[in-house]
């Protein structure tokens, strides 16, 4: 069985601070993971995805996260914050072996980042 | 452009109809799925499909109901015996199950009025 903690459901940081959005997951076998952003009324946009390559994945608009195998842990960061950030995140696990009759999707609850001015 | 598309955006339901929302794309993707949100709970599965004229239970299927005559299309509808409806519908695809990543659709939000 998959799992996936958002540890924080609200962050709020001011603009042209480092975001950081917590992700904690469990897996039984070798995941791939997400992150996705949403927009108000939005559909959920792929911000960036580890699929067992490179451990630090590089995204859009300039997020990245790092896999943490031992840690159990996929945050996300941002070295300087924009306004136009603030939106939901959701963190996502998928699993290699998951073709059994599961969906193979586990979402995070989500984290609201919110930008100061 | 490839993509997926829900349509419509807003749907306003009267208590006791039924209403279908439009899910098609154009990905070639095998596994298609239904998502509700409702704010503050994040998303919730309510079916997918991982092949043509196949389809499984999520995690809050009553009172909903789906199909899946083509690759392309996975409607689904909100029936009269759903006790809350009102929420964002969230469709989205990938080519398997498996390490694929989602694809998303804008939504459709439906108010029961």
């Amino acid at each position: 069985a998959q799992s996936v903690t958002q540890l924080d459901s609200h962050v709020s940081v001011s603009e042209g601070t480092p975001v950081l959005l917590r992700c904690n997951y469990s897996s039984s076998y070798s995941p791939s993971l997400f992150w996705y952003v949403q927009h108000p009324n939005k559909g959920l946009q792929l911000l960036l995805k580890y699929t067992s390559a490179a451990t630090l994945v590089k995204g859009i608009n300039g997020f990245e996260a790092e896999f943490k195998k031992s840690e159990t842990s996929f945050h996300l960061t941002k070295p300087s914050a924009h306004m136009s950030d603030a939106a939901e995140y959701f963190c996502v696990v998928s699993d290699r072996d998951s073709g059994g009759g599961a969906d193979g999707l586990t979402f995070g609850k989500g984290t609201h980042l919110i930008i100061q001015p | 452009d490839g993509g997926i598309t829900q349509s419509p955006k807003y749907l306003f339901r009267k208590e006791g109809q039924n209403v279908t929302l439009s899910c098609e794309q154009n990905l070639n993707h095998d596994a298609m799925y239904w998502y509700r949100q409702d704010p503050g709970q994040g998303l919730r599965l309510i079916y997918y499909s991982q092949i043509v004229n196949d389809f499984q239970k999520g995690d809050i299927a009553e009172g909903y109901s789906v199909s899946r005559e083509k690759k392309e299309s996975f409607p689904l509808t909100v029936t009269s015996a759903q006790k809350n409806p009102t929420a964002f519908y969230l469709c989205a695809s990938r080519p398997g199950l498996g390490l694929w990543e989602a694809f998303f659709g804008q939504g459709t939000r439906l108010t029961v009025v």
